[in-house]
């Protein structure tokens, strides 16, 4: 099984300024099937990012992913207040796909 | 548009069953695999397995076995999770969620919202 270790546990933040996410596996991640989600209280996760670095439909540019192997990155460029939210990176590269503990984005 | 709507709460006593039901639209439903993620409460999502909708084989996480059992009714295009011998510690967020491409190997972007179910005596 995959393990998937973010960091770090909470981010406090202020609206207009970066967000930096990380995510460390415990092995490689095959083809870089590494997804980032965002959640909101009472919503089901929301797809933001897939194969490390492509965006979903609909996510605006200001999220970016990157890394591969064992070592992955979300980039927030700038804090719009609807970002304030946890984020979970997740491996479907192989079974069992797992996910990370979750970053926690807070208004500072 | 594509949408999973899943059944509603359920407040269950230990011991016994639940089914939930995720019945789906806008989608050729055999094409694209279900999966179902458990979260518990203030937990972070935790994946249970999937079920191939084209042939109804599912495969189970571990720590899901026995007690969980994936379903479909493709003349409704709707997925079912049942738990049986329902414990505490089954009380939680159960969503279905739908992958991206009709491939295994793809992340889930289409999810219902959600399904509570607590055990309390």
């Amino acid at each position: 099984e995959i393990v998937l270790t973010q960091s770090p546990g909470t981010l406090s933040l202020s609206p207009g300024e970066r967000a930096t996410l990380s995510c460390r596996a415990s092995q490689s991640v095959t083809a870089s099937y590494l997804a980032w989600y965002q959640q909101k209280p009472g919503q089901a996760p929301r797809l933001l990012i897939y194969s490390a670095t492509s965006r979903a439909t609909g996510i605006p540019d200001r999220f970016s992913g990157s890394g591969f192997g064992t070592e992955f990155t979300l980039t927030i460029s700038r804090l719009e207040p609807e970002d304030f939210a946890v984020y979970y990176c997740h491996q479907y590269a192989s079974s069992p796909r797992t996910f990370g503990q979750g970053t926690k984005v807070e208004v500072k | 548009q594509v949408q999973l709507v899943q059944s509603g709460s359920e407040l269950k006593k230990p011991g016994a069953s639940v089914k939930v039901s995720c019945k789906t639209s806008g989608y050729t439903f055999i094409n694209y695999a279900i999966n179902w993620v458990r979260q518990a409460p203030g937990q972070g999502p935790e994946w249970m397995g999937w079920i191939n909708t084209n042939t109804g084989n599912p495969t189970y996480a571990q720590g899901f076995t026995g007690r969980f059992v994936f379903s479909l009714d493709t003349s409704v295009s709707t997925a079912y999770l049942q738990i049986s011998s329902l414990q505490a510690e089954d009380t939680a967020m159960y969503y279905c969620a739908r992958v991206l491409n009709p491939v295994t190997t793809s992340p889930c972007v289409y999810w219902g919202q959600g399904t509570q179910v607590t055990v309390s005596a």
